[in-house]
């Protein structure tokens, strides 16, 4: 299967302060990716998709501009969350596909290992 | 109605054992399926997608794909303790939608 990497893996940080987290597509171009969310003994959520060159689209709910994704180049996506609280602490997972966002087929999402951050 | 139905387990099997993991989704347009294995504390990993009514088989696991149901399977045979991980379904409608996830325990 494809290889997503993400990071850094683990992040501790003080409220009030910025964290970008990456997510790269090691051995196929993504079109799309992907961020989720997760919190404990949860499913996943969606926070947002981006088509590489695109403004992302967030899901109802999640705020824009608390949560900056840009997603520069067909490997690389960032996610940075903005003034961090320590409501915002989560399992952060990227994945990526090399279709495109809103297709009905849809292919194949491949998940990064996740990044876990926890704001003090 | 939620859209991607599984139970959420925990389902337990002896070592050895075939597993059979259950998923209702409830938008008929959907046209892709996947199964995800995600142990604790890690991301998902893809194990199977479908998207043709039948079966798919790929190694010990086998997805079921039954559009007029509406219903989507994983089958694992020959069970190990390894498998023990929570399974998530998830059904693409414009974007993936996942279940809950079903707890899967293999006992030795």
């Amino acid at each position: 299967g494809a290889v997503v990497s993400q990071h850094p893996s683990r992040v501790i940080c003080k409220s009030g302060t910025s964290v970008k987290i990456e997510c790269r597509s090691l051995d196929f171009q993504a079109t799309t990716m992907f961020w989720y969310r997760q919190f404990p003994k949860q499913s996943l959520m969606l926070m947002a998709t981006s088509n590489e060159g695109s403004k992302a689209t967030y899901e109802q709910g999640v705020e824009k501009d608390k949560f900056l994704i840009n997603h520069a180049s067909l490997t690389l996506s960032t996610l940075t969350v903005t003034s961090a609280h320590p409501e915002d602490s989560s399992f952060y997972i990227c994945s990526a596909s090399a279709g495109i966002a809103g297709d009905l087929k849809g292919n194949e999402q491949f998940f990064g290992p996740g990044t876990r951050l926890t704001v003090l | 109605q939620k859209e991607v139905e599984q139970n959420s387990g925990p389902l337990s099997v002896p070592e050895g054992a075939i597993a059979s993991l259950n998923c209702t989704y409830s938008d008929r347009v959907s046209q892709s399926f996947f199964w995800y294995r995600q142990y604790s504390g890690k991301s998902p990993e893809l194990i199977m997608s479908i998207y043709s009514n039948g079966d798919k088989e790929d190694g010990r696991f086998t997805a079921q794909l039954n559009k007029a149901s509406q219903y989507v399977s994983l089958l694992i045979r020959d069970s190990q303790p390894s498998d023990s991980a929570t399974y998530l379904c998830a059904v693409n409608l414009f974007k993936l939608i996942f279940g809950t996830g079903t707890l899967l325990a293999v006992q030795p």
